[in-house]
């Protein structure tokens, strides 16, 4: 079965730190790749996807992911981070149809 | 851009009594819509898929006739927690997906969180 692991679950960092949370995946065949955002009291919101073309996409707020594929893998990174992104990341894979399924997330802190 | 409303955001119910959640796409048509649940501190697990028109697909474990999922029409899904109980009190999330997948970057709900006393 397919399965995203998220290794960090918790990570704490001070502003202006650089940020890099690491998403794997285990599916080998064609897959669509994603990081979600949920900030505290909110709903689940896409930071940037990845389909095909370039591995290195940009999303909003400074966020960019790479996707490695002979590593399987497709790590978020920020260079600088600031106390607005305390927040919970998901990373999620879709392979074939339209089914997400998610890492199990990672609890970001940002201290000021 | 693509919104999914999802009503009610919080509901408290008695134990054994039903409660609906709604999930509409306003302004798309959603073929395909997800409904998640999610634990505290924990991630989101996906309980059925459900496409307009036709019975939903429930994952391992999740019991169709405890949660009942309608899609009835391209821009509404309902997920109803029949006889509810204290162990059923979670956050739950619908997620839908257009035509093509890859534009709406499967919207999300905003969540409802159900009580169970």
């Amino acid at each position: 079965a397919q399965s995203v692991s998220q290794h960090n679950h918790h990570v704490i960092l001070s502003e202006a730190a650089s940020l890099e949370l690491g998403c794997n995946y285990s599916y080998g065949g064609t897959v669509n790749l994603f990081w979600y955002v949920q900030y505290p009291g909110q709903h689940l919101q896409l930071l940037l996807k990845y389909f095909s073309g370039d591995p290195l996409v940009k999303g909003i707020k400074g966020f960019e992911a790479e996707f490695i594929k002979s590593k399987f893998s497709f790590n978020l990174r920020k260079p600088s981070v600031q106390w607005s992104d305390t927040a919970e990341y998901f990373c999620a894979v879709k392979k074939a149809g339209n089914m997400l399924t998610f890492g199990g997330g990672t609890r970001l802190m940002v201290k000021p | 851009g693509a919104v999914v409303s999802q009503h009610p955001s919080r509901v408290i119910c008695k134990s054994g009594t039903s409660v609906k959640i709604e999930c509409r796409s306003l302004d798309f048509q959603a073929t395909t819509m997800f409904w998640y649940r999610q634990f505290p501190k924990q991630s989101l697990m996906l309980m059925a898929t459900s496409n307009e028109g036709s019975k939903a697909t429930y994952e391992q474990g999740v019991e169709k006739d405890k949660f009942l999922i309608n899609h009835a029409s391209l821009t509404l899904s309902t997920l109803t927690v029949t006889s509810a109980h204290p162990e059923d009190s979670s956050f739950y999330i619908c997620s839908a997906a257009g035509t093509d997948g890859a534009n709406y970057g499967y919207t999300f709900g905003s969540g409802t969180r159900l009580t169970v006393v």
